[in-house]
């Protein structure tokens, strides 16, 4: 059964500073890996989606990580700003197209 | 592209009471999945749906959980006799695909709880 960690679960940063978030995955045998941002009682929004077969992705301010092997990915925000104060969640997608959750790292950015 | 859209987006029922949500995904997406979040929590898969057909149903679903996917549109999901711990956020999410690991958008969810 696979398993979904994020680490840490909360986190409180400078703004300015950059943002490293870490997820663990235990079943490699995944098509993609999404992370999502998700805000104080709403939907998830997409953040970036790596195919299995890619090493990482970018978008702005973004960069995801993908090391299928060791079952890691990294999400990498740059330059903090308040706005970036949210839940982020990571998410694996395997046989059944279901995703599978991590419970989140909860990021404050202070001005 | 108006995105994924959810129904009501908050509901307060008593326990006993059944609720009906309802999803509108977007518009060309084959795919549609329910997913439950509890606080504190990632969320959790439900069921899911290619067109109208019912592909997969987690064990979360119990037998007071249905939800249905007619002509491979809207989705509804339909929680009878509900009780204190269905309270939680229903999430709904749409995709495209053939084969597997797409990419899947979310709505904004409705939020329910159970008196």
């Amino acid at each position: 059964k696979q398993e979904v960690t994020q680490i840490p679960a909360a986190l409180s940063v400078p703004e300015g500073e950059n943002l490293v978030l870490n997820c663990s995955f235990t079943d490699s045998a995944i098509y993609n890996l999404q992370w999502f941002r998700q805000d104080p009682g709403k939907g998830l929004t997409s953040l970036l989606l790596i195919q299995s077969s890619q090493r990482e992705q970018t978008s702005g301010r973004l960069n995801a990580s993908l090391d299928k092997s060791s079952g890691r990915s990294t999400l990498y925000i740059a330059a903090s700003q308040p706005g970036d104060s949210a839940t982020y969640l990571c998410a694996v997608s395997a046989a059944g197209n279901k995703l599978t959750f991590g419970g989140g790292t909860r990021v404050l950015v202070k001005p | 592209d108006t995105g994924v859209s959810q129904d009501p987006r908050h509901k307060i029922t008593k326990r006993g009471q059944n609720v009906t949500f309802r999803c509108d995904p977007i518009s060309e997406h084959n795919r549609l999945y329910w997913y439950r979040q509890t606080l504190g929590q990632g969320p959790e898969f439900l069921t899911y749906f290619q067109n109208e057909a019912q592909l997969e149903k987690s064990r979360l679903l119990s037998d007071r959980f249905s939800a249905e996917r007619p002509k491979g549109s809207f989705s509804t999901l339909e929680i009878q006799r509900t009780e204190q711990g269905d309270s939680a956020m229903y999430l709904c999410a749409s995709s495209w695909g053939l084969a597997g690991g797409d990419e899947q958008f979310f709505g904004p969810g409705t939020r329910l709880t159970v008196l």
